[in-house]
């Protein structure tokens, strides 16, 4: 099946820098990638994704980069503010199974203030 | 505000209890999921529905019995369970399992999860 790698697994920054998480996937087959927050004890919020077909999207301090020839896509995030402190799950669409989603591990961001 | 609701938010349970998680959303969503969450990991599938039909059931023991009863609701029926089942429990709806012609996916909408301590 599908196996999804992240890293790094925790990551701190100051605040104002950039902060930059990557994954990998290893089905070539996948065809959606959506970048999900968690906050403490909430629920995952998808804060933007990308499709097999574009090579990247940004949303205001939010960018994501597809490399489909090498199977990674990263998350970049501008002028980190202590509220994007949370987990960041990366997930690729799996479609061989029925088209489910799996997750990477997680990275905690930490923005020092 | 999410647009998936969950019921109970925190649930505790004995071992020979039974009880059941509740879901509801009115998107017009057509597919249906549960996950589970353990501390510090990611969101495990367990169940897919598909226009009101199970599609996927990731191995899940017996003791999970997940309904669709109509397009807007999904539940999770627990009986049995064992403490190493406890977990935040995530109920998430997308708008269609099986996308469109290029099989391009949707995004998942997750509820706020119920809290389930096995004791």
């Amino acid at each position: 099946g599908e196996n999804v790698e992240q890293h790094p697994s925790t990551l701190s920054v100051q605040e104002g820098d950039s902060a930059v998480i990557k994954c990998t996937y290893s089905d070539s087959a996948s065809n959606y990638f959506p970048w999900y927050k968690q906050e403490l004890g909430k629920r995952p919020q998808l804060i933007i994704d990308i499709r097999s077909n574009v090579g990247e999207k940004k949303d205001q301090r939010i960018a994501v980069t597809l490399n489909k020839t090498a199977k990674h896509f990263s998350l970049h995030i501008t002028e980190t503010q202590p509220e994007d402190s949370a987990v960041y799950f990366c997930a690729a669409s799996w479609t061989r199974g029925g088209n489910k989603l799996v997750f990477g591990a997680g990275t905690i961001l930490r923005v020092k203030s | 505000d999410t647009e998936v609701t969950q019921t109970p938010k925190h649930l505790v349970m004995g071992m020979t209890n039974k009880k059941s998680l509740k879901c509801e959303q009115h998107m017009g969503h057509r597919a249906m999921y549960w996950y589970k969450q353990k501390a510090k990991k990611p969101p495990e599938l367990m169940f897919v529905y598909s226009y009101e039909k199970l599609s996927i059931n990731e191995s899940v023991p017996s003791r999970f019995s997940p309904e669709c009863p109509n397009s807007s609701l999904l539940n999770l029926h627990l009986h049995a369970l064992q403490p190493e089942d406890s977990a935040l429990y995530l109920c998430a709806s997308s708008r269609d399992s099986f996308g469109t012609g290029d099989t391009s996916n949707s995004p998942l909408h997750f509820g706020n999860g119920t809290r389930l301590t096995v004791t």
